[in-house]
């Protein structure tokens, strides 16, 4: 089935770092890719749509600055999450929806495996 | 906007017993309903689906009813195994969108 990776899955660093996180899609192509963020005992909350090859759209309250989104091929997409502080802990969740095939057939989004981010 | 509210767990039960996760619904038009199940250390991944009034999703033993009049869509199994243990999501994206909106989860326990 489509899988979808995620890296880091943990990480942990000072206030003040900037924070990579990649999703691969790696046995499809991912016209959108999604960027979720989850708080303990919370729902996943969308933060921004992520298409290749344009600027993703954010959803309201999401700081742009703040949560730096690339889609540069149809198999990745970064989130940065630049000048990281302790407020910004938490489980950060990309998904993936392969392009749509002949025919239009809904194709659902595929989730990683999350990645757990620690700001000290 | 769109809301989905499912029951709050943690959810504890021997196994071999009937499941019953209630889910509602907020939203204008049909949407399209799921849920989504994440064992632990995993992402989520797509239990079953709905995608118009009356449809019934089922895999893996679970099921579940779209349900217009009421705005709901319960999962359901009859019988739990331990490896049913994980949290499940109900979800909800409007027709023409892929942008899915979750409840907040329901830890399912199963023990032996």
């Amino acid at each position: 089935g489509a899988v979808v990776s995620q890296h880091p899955s943990r990480v942990i660093c000072k206030s003040g770092t900037s924070v990579k996180i990649e999703c691969r899609s790696l046995d499809f192509q991912a016209t959108t890719m999604f960027w979720y963020r989850q708080f303990p005992k919370q729902s996943l909350m969308l933060m921004a749509t992520s298409n290749e090859g344009s600027k993703a759209t954010y959803e309201q309250g999401v700081e742009k600055d703040k949560f730096l989104i690339n889609h540069a091929s149809l198999t990745l997409s970064t989130l940065t999450v630049t000048s990281a502080h302790p407020e910004d802990s938490s489980f950060y969740i990309c998904s993936a929806r392969a392009s749509v095939s002949t025919g239009g057939a809904w194709q659902p989004q595929h989730f990683g495996d999350g990645t757990r981010l620690s700001i000290l | 906007g769109d809301s989905v509210t499912q029951m709050e767990g943690p959810v504890t039960l021997s196994e071999e017993a009937f499941l019953t996760i209630n889910c509602t619904y907020t939203a204008t038009g049909y949407p399209s309903l799921f849920w989504y199940v994440q064992y632990p250390g995993e992402g989520l991944q797509l239990l079953l689906k709905a995608t118009k009034a009356d449809d019934k999703g089922s895999n893996k033993g679970f099921e579940a009813t779209y349900r217009k009049e009421t705005t709901s869509f319960h999962l359901e199994k009859g019988s739990v195994q331990v490896s049913d243990s994980a949290v499940y999501f109900c979800a909800l994206s409007r027709a023409g969108s892929y942008q899915l909106t979750f409840g907040k989860g329901t830890k399912l326990s199963v023990i032996p």
